[in-house]
């Protein structure tokens, strides 16, 4: 079945530097591929997007590689702030469903 | 607009007892979701609607859980009776359109403790 799964629970690094949060998924049908953060305390907020026909996008501060080869996404947090402290999912899916991955905990130190 | 609106934010129950967690999607919303997160499991699709009419109920644990959308504006997920493997958070969404193409707006989740 669906698995959707990530590299690394949790993620610590130095405000003002880059993080990057690893997916991999399992469903080859899979074409659309969403990045969601959700503060403690709140549900889980749309990030940034991509289809399965790019390799890169990127928004602000956020970018977003895709690799199908592999089946592995990830997020990139460029000059990371103590704001982007929260958990990170990925989600796959196509017009009918969405699945979610288990969330990465990503801590900004000071 | 508000958002979607979801109660309560905090329910602390006994086993056996009787649970119902409410939700107000996003006005023009046709699409209403229903999740369970847990640390185990992460984020599951519980169970979801278009046009107050359930689509898809295969997330739905069994038959304790039951869910309805007796109209455009709210929808309730009931668990009878609950057990102590129910907590989690539980979380609504709401969409326009269908489908991972379509964002889905999530409310802030009612945290479900049972005892």
């Amino acid at each position: 079945g669906e698995s959707v799964g990530l590299h690394l629970p949790t993620l610590s690094v130095q405000e003002g530097d880059n993080s990057i949060i690893n997916c991999a998924y399992s469903n080859s049908a899979s074409d659309y591929f969403i990045w969601y953060k959700q503060e403690s305390g709140k549900g889980p907020q749309f990030i940034i997007d991509i289809r399965s026909n790019m390799d890169k996008r990127q928004g602000q501060r956020v970018t977003v590689l895709l690799n199908k080869t592999v089946k592995h996404l990830s997020l990139q947090i460029a000059a990371t702030q103590p704001g982007d402290s929260a958990i990170y999912f990925c989600a796959t899916g196509s017009a009918r469903q969405l699945t979610f991955g288990s969330g990465t905990q990503l801590t900004v130190l000071p | 607009d508000a958002g979607v609106i979801q109660s309560p934010r905090h329910e602390v129950t006994e086993m056996g007892q009787e649970v119902t967690l409410r939700c107000k999607p996003i006005s023009g919303h046709d699409y209403l979701f229903w999740y369970r997160q847990t640390m185990m499991r992460g984020l599951e699709l519980l169970i979801y609607f278009n046009n107050n009419v359930p689509i898809d109920d295969s997330g739905m644990p069994e038959d304790r859980f039951s869910a309805k959308m007796p109209n455009a504006s709210f929808s309730t997920l009931k668990i009878q009776p609950s057990e102590p493997r129910d907590s989690a958070v539980y979380f609504c969404a709401s969409s326009f359109l269908a489908g991972a193409y379509n964002e889905q707006f999530f409310g802030p989740g009612t945290r479900l403790t049972v005892l």
